[in-house]
């Protein structure tokens, strides 16, 4: 079955630790994008990324890292630097054609100890 | 303002009934316009895209009036499974497929 994979489901980080999160596609979308969702927000874009090996700042890239090395894989890093890492993430992909929708993983949940 | 605005909710509505409710949106170069639907702590999915003519898919029609700025989600015979947050989706008209989300509308379907 074609889709998304996000992982870990949870995620907890300690003080100044980095962590990285998955995100794997097999659906040959070009273009992939990480979200970071805050109890009773809206999304707000982190990164994405149009092709493989180039990558653009979100709304809200500050404190936060990415890759795109293959075309399936874009793993999110929430460094030390994000002071308010505890949220809701989720990575989605579409074909890299303006007017199309995107489709979500079913995202992880990153909590501080 | 916002990019995209909704009426936080909860729109309460009885099974059976017919319940409707707007989004509006700032950016007159939007091109694609979508309505998403997320249940409690999942991710968001695809309920509709939403075309300039207006559509329909089962249930649920959806509505676009560019000269307003506005969409619309028109959901008739509501079921209990129908309980969720609709979330309403605008392109920004730049290059590439970014997207914005409103905040959400929360719809409550009671027996």
């Amino acid at each position: 079955d074609g889709g998304i994979t996000q992982s870990p489901k949870y995620l907890f980080r300690k003080e100044g630790q980095n962590v990285t999160l998955s995100c794997e596609q097999n659906l040959n979308h070009d273009a992939m994008y990480w979200y970071r969702q805050d109890p009773g927000q809206g999304l707000r874009l982190i990164y994405y990324s149009q092709i493989v090996n180039d990558f653009q700042k979100g709304d809200i890239a500050e404190g936060y890292s990415v890759s795109r090395e293959k075309k399936e894989s874009f793993p999110l890093t929430v460094t030390s630097a994000q002071k308010n890492p505890t949220a809701f993430y989720l990575c989605a992909s579409s074909m890299d054609t303006r007017n199309q929708p995107q489709l979500f993983g079913d995202g992880t949940r990153l909590s501080i100890l | 303002r916002k990019e995209v605005e909704q009426d936080p909710g909860p729109f309460n509505v009885p099974e059976g009934a017919t319940v409707a409710f707007n989004c509006t949106y700032s950016n007159s170069a939007s091109q694609s316009f979508f309505w998403y639907r997320q249940d409690c702590r999942k991710e968001p999915k695809l309920l509709m895209s939403v075309y300039s003519s207006g559509n329909e898919d089962g249930r649920f029609t959806a509505q676009l009036n560019r000269a307003s700025q506005y969409i619309s989600l028109l959901i008739r015979d509501s079921k209990l499974s129908d309980s969720a947050t609709y979330l309403c989706v605008v392109n920004r008209g730049a290059a590439g497929n970014k997207l914005t989300f409103g905040g959400g509308t929360r719809v409550l379907v009671k027996p």
